[in-house]
């Protein structure tokens, strides 16, 4: 059975950092590509990065040059280190894995975890 | 970056009648591998969201065939046949075929 499994949110003041975690079981970690989802009440449902298999990373806007996504396949462990946070970091962060296979294309987001809250906030 | 639309914001519906949500584009989703990367997810609360359609028609192992997707282009759409209490949730639907991945701003679907 496919489980992830965000850790590593909390309260932070504005312009600190945080590395978030995400622990993946039941699927061949290393042949998907993980993504962070942040969730906020103001603005829904926002992407947030992006890791593929062979490492390559991919950012929001918003985060490019703040965040980093990376992973260690050996750990099946996904991580976000979030620096220089602001207010508009706040939300609920989850992970969720995707996949591209020969013939049918991309498979988007069918599992998720059950997210981990950061507050950034003096 | 790919404008989703959703509408109505909330829907209340009496138990065992249908209900249906829009999701419209501001670009057609058809992308060049021929896939239209158009997903629908559900979010009760408290929870996770729960994908249910994806490539707007493909219902994910598990769904009840009372969920259906369909549309094309820009223009999609989510059917309930059949309200269930198990169904108030928000739901969401989600572009992937266009970079960044971007998502509706949900329809609350509750119990009259």
């Amino acid at each position: 059975e496919v489980h992830l499994v965000e850790s590593g949110g909390g309260l932070v003041q504005p312009g600190g950092s945080l590395r978030l975690s995400c622990a993946a079981s039941g699927f061949t970690f290393s042949s998907y590509w993980m993504h962070w989802v942040r969730q906020t009440p103001g603005k829904g449902l926002v992407w947030v990065s992006r890791v593929d298999p062979d490492g390559g990373t991919y950012y929001a806007d918003s985060v490019e040059g703040r965040f980093t996504i990376s992973r260690d396949n050996a750990k099946n462990t996904l991580y976000l280190q979030m620096n220089s946070l602001r207010g508009d970091d706040t939300g609920l962060y989850y992970c969720a894995r995707d996949v591209w296979r020969p013939g049918s294309g991309s498979d988007y987001f069918d599992y998720w975890g059950q997210g981990t809250l950061v507050t950034v906030s003096s | 970056d790919v404008v989703m639309t959703q509408s109505p914001l909330s829907l209340p519906v009496t138990l065992g009648q249908p209900a249906s949500i829009s999701c419209r584009s501001s670009q057609s989703l058809v992308h060049s591998d021929g896939n239209t990367y158009l997903n629908w997810f559900q979010q009760r609360p408290g929870q996770s969201p729960r994908r249910l359609i994806n490539k707007v028609s493909n219902r994910d192992s598990g769904v009840p065939d009372r969920f259906s997707g369909s549309g094309s282009g820009t223009d999609f759409t989510l059917k309930i046949s059949r309200v269930e209490t198990e169904d108030v949730a928000v739901y969401y639907c989600m572009q992937g075929t266009h970079g960044p991945i971007t998502f509706g701003g949900g329809t609350r679907v509750e119990i009259k």
